[in-house]
């Protein structure tokens, strides 16, 4: 089956710093691939979506200059939390699809704690 | 705007008990309709889907029937076991944009 690589699984970083999440189709191409956030008992909260080779598009009160989205090919989308700060900590999850309304494929997302 | 209603849990069940976890939809136009499960320690899955009006998506015996008329899309298992035991999202897609998740329920199944 399709699978999505999310890495790295957890990380902690200082306040300040900047970090990136790799998310990966590994047997698949993926068209379009999004990026959530996840807080606490929370349900997931779409941030953006990202096609190969364009501008990711962002929802509304998600910053785009702190997030930054790349999706280089169609197999590997980033996202790098720039200037990191506590309140960024949270749980991020990927995921990627072929085309049109095919399944979501999941990573396993990433915790982020940012001290 | 397009949004998702689902039931708030946690749902606690015994073995072989019945199972519902509502989901209600508002969108306009005709929207697809998901289920998606996590296990503990493991990432997102699909569930089942369905992407028009009286669609049945079924899968680990599992269903759920979008049902246009009363805007919902409840998922249903007729005896849950122990390794049911996830949390469940239920999920709305519109025009391959808008893309909406519901809080997710939370099932704890025991033997």
């Amino acid at each position: 089956g399709a699978v999505v690589s999310q890495h790295p699984s957890w990380v902690i970083c200082k306040s300040g710093t900047s970090v990136k999440i790799e998310c990966r189709s590994l047997d698949f191409q993926a068209t379009t691939m999004f990026w959530y956030r996840q807080f606490p008992k929370q349900s997931l909260m779409l941030m953006a979506t990202s096609n190969e080779g364009s501008k990711a598009t962002y929802e509304q009160g998600v910053e785009k200059d702190k997030f930054l989205i790349n999706h280089a090919s169609l197999t590997l989308s980033t996202l790098t939390v720039t200037s990191a700060h506590p309140e960024d900590s949270s749980f991020y999850i990927c995921s990627a699809r072929r085309a049109g309304y095919s399944p979501l494929h999941f990573g396993n997302g990433t915790r982020l704690t940012v001290t | 705007g397009n949004s998702v209603t689902q039931m708030e849990g946690p749902v606690t069940l015994s073995e072989e008990a019945f199972l519902t976890i509502n989901c209600t939809y508002t969108a306009t136009g005709y929207p697809s309709l998901f289920w998606y499960v996590q296990y503990p320690g493991e990432g997102l899955q699909l569930l089942l889907k369905a992407t028009k009006a009286d669609d049945k998506g079924s899968n680990k015996g599992f269903e759920a029937t979008y049902r246009k008329e009363t805007t919902s899309f409840h998922l249903e298992k007729g005896s849950v076991q122990v390794s049911d035991s996830a949390v469940y999202f239920c999920e709305l897609e519109r025009a391959g944009t808008a893309l909406i998740f519901g809080k997710g329920t939370t099932l704890s199944v025991s033997s």
